[in-house]
């Protein structure tokens, strides 16, 4: 199975950009990658996907290393409501089933 | 649309004893499944359902029991409660996508405490 590294935390001022790094280095050829985030007290949400070009939606931007190895969820704007944690989550083929590490938990500062 | 609905929010049990973790979804998604989330850990697969009828094992399924009878429905069963089933549970729905790439939605957790 693919695994996932990411840094256990990140700071952020608010109304900076941040970048959340991933690496998967395992990861097969047709494996997407999946972001979801975690806020406080709540259960996860999805962010974005991706599986090899950049990908933008209204929430987040996903950058994908050329060779799939690493991947770069981006936060235009930080708000007060994007601290969470951020798991970077690369589903086994096939299967709807998540694997979850223990993500980056992101701090906003104001 | 209400998503994810899971009831009750809290629970205490005592070891021993007995429940079952209730999780709805009207979304008409095939795909059902069951986290659990320990302090400072990311979530664990229990069980999942690809639909009505079929359910397998995920990464931690010992102590716990499932079915699935309708599309909507996919409860959790605690027979016997040890103190090591407390965590924090949560329950998942998507469409099934043998690529992968669906999304899901997570319903907003049962926090169960065994004594």
């Amino acid at each position: 199975d693919a695994k996932t590294t990411q840094p256990n935390s990140m700071e952020s001022n608010e109304e900076e950009p941040v970048h959340l790094p991933c690496n998967h280095s395992t990861i097969s050829g047709t494996d997407y990658i999946h972001w979801y985030r975690q806020l406080p007290s709540q259960g996860p949400e999805y962010v974005i996907h991706g599986l090899t070009s950049n990908v933008n939606n209204r929430m987040a931007s996903l950058a994908i290393a050329e060779d799939r190895k690493s991947s770069t969820l981006i936060l235009h704007r930080a708000t007060l409501r994007d601290a969470a944690v951020y798991y970077c989550i690369p589903p086994k083929t096939g299967a709807n089933n998540l694997f979850f590490g223990t993500g980056t938990r992101l701090t906003v500062i104001p | 649309n209400a998503g994810v609905t899971q009831t009750p929010k809290f629970q205490v049990l005592k070891t021993g004893q007995s429940m079952t973790l209730q999780c709805a979804q009207d979304m008409n998604h095939e795909y059902m499944s069951w986290y659990r989330q320990d302090p400072g850990m990311g979530l664990r697969l229990i069980h999942y359902s690809v639909g009505a009828g079929i359910t397998d094992q995920g990464e931690v399924p010992n102590g716990y029991n499932v079915s699935r009878s309708t599309t909507e429905d996919f409860p959790l069963r605690l027979l016997s409660a040890a103190p090591s089933q407390t965590s924090v549970y949560f329950c998942a729905s998507s469409f099934f996508d043998p690529g992968g790439v669906t999304e899901a939605f997570f319903g907003q957790g049962t926090r169960l405490t065994v004594v």
